[in-house]
């Protein structure tokens, strides 16, 4: 069966950067987009971004561009989210989830149980 | 900028009928948003109910129902259960390969 297994919880001091990772099985990794969503604490779902693992090709929400990164390494069925320059309220879970992309609406199907980041001095 | 709008909360006893909405700040969502609808559980990663305005997931038992009603996007529940109380979101479809969640609707079964 489809499974997204995100890498394990982090914390980071204000400034510093986090990678994520999303390591897919159970479907050929390069079918489907991946797309990243995040959670802050007691707040609803927000929207980062997609990679298409196929081609490595990103689109980012405007609130996001130029302080994340999403790569893929299709050798290992992972894809990866960075975020740069954290700050406290970026304090969140963070959700990866595929996607058909373009075919129907790029809506979020399988989902991995999210990773938690804490940014505090 | 494009808001998505949602119900803060909304309530329906066991056993009723509840609908929740997803609306635009302006204008009027069509099927060439692709409306989606997603449950969340406190705690939980969120589940994929409803994509595409009316199909479902695998697995979603067919009291799940979406459409559009008048200009918003829709999500019925019908015949609710004590499990369906969670955090509902809707996401749109604004082109360019963008997408957009709406704030989510709180629903009690109550």
């Amino acid at each position: 069966q489809v499974q997204l297994v995100q890498s394990g919880a982090e914390v980071k001091k204000p400034g510093a950067s986090v990678k994520v990772s999303c390591k897919a099985s159970g479907y050929t990794f390069s079918d489907y987009y991946i797309h990243w969503v995040r959670q802050a604490p007691g707040q609803g779902l927000e929207w980062m971004g997609w990679i298409n693992p196929n081609s490595g090709g990103t689109n980012y929400a405007q609130k996001f561009q130029g302080r994340v990164t999403m790569t893929r390494d299709t050798s290992f069925s992972t894809a990866y989210m960075e975020l740069s320059r954290l700050r406290s309220d970026d304090t969140a879970v963070y959700y990866c989830a595929d996607s058909y992309g373009y075919r129907d609406g790029y809506y979020m199907d399988v989902w991995g149980k999210g990773t938690t980041v804490t940014v505090s001095s | 900028q494009t808001v998505v709008t949602q119900e803060p909360s909304f309530s329906v006893s066991p056993g009723g009928t509840v609908t929740l909405t997803c609306g635009l700040s302006s204008g009027s969502v069509s099927t060439s948003y692709y409306p989606s609808w997603y449950q969340q559980t406190p705690g939980q990663a969120p589940r994929t109910l409803i994509y595409s305005t009316n199909s479902r997931s695998s697995g979603v038992p067919d009291r799940f129902s979406g459409s559009i009603l008048g200009n918003k996007a829709a999500l019925t529940i019908t015949g609710a259960q004590a499990d369906d109380e969670s955090d509902y979101y809707c996401v749109l479809y604004l082109g360019s390969g963008i997408v957009v969640f709406g704030g989510g609707t709180k629903l009690t079964v109550l």
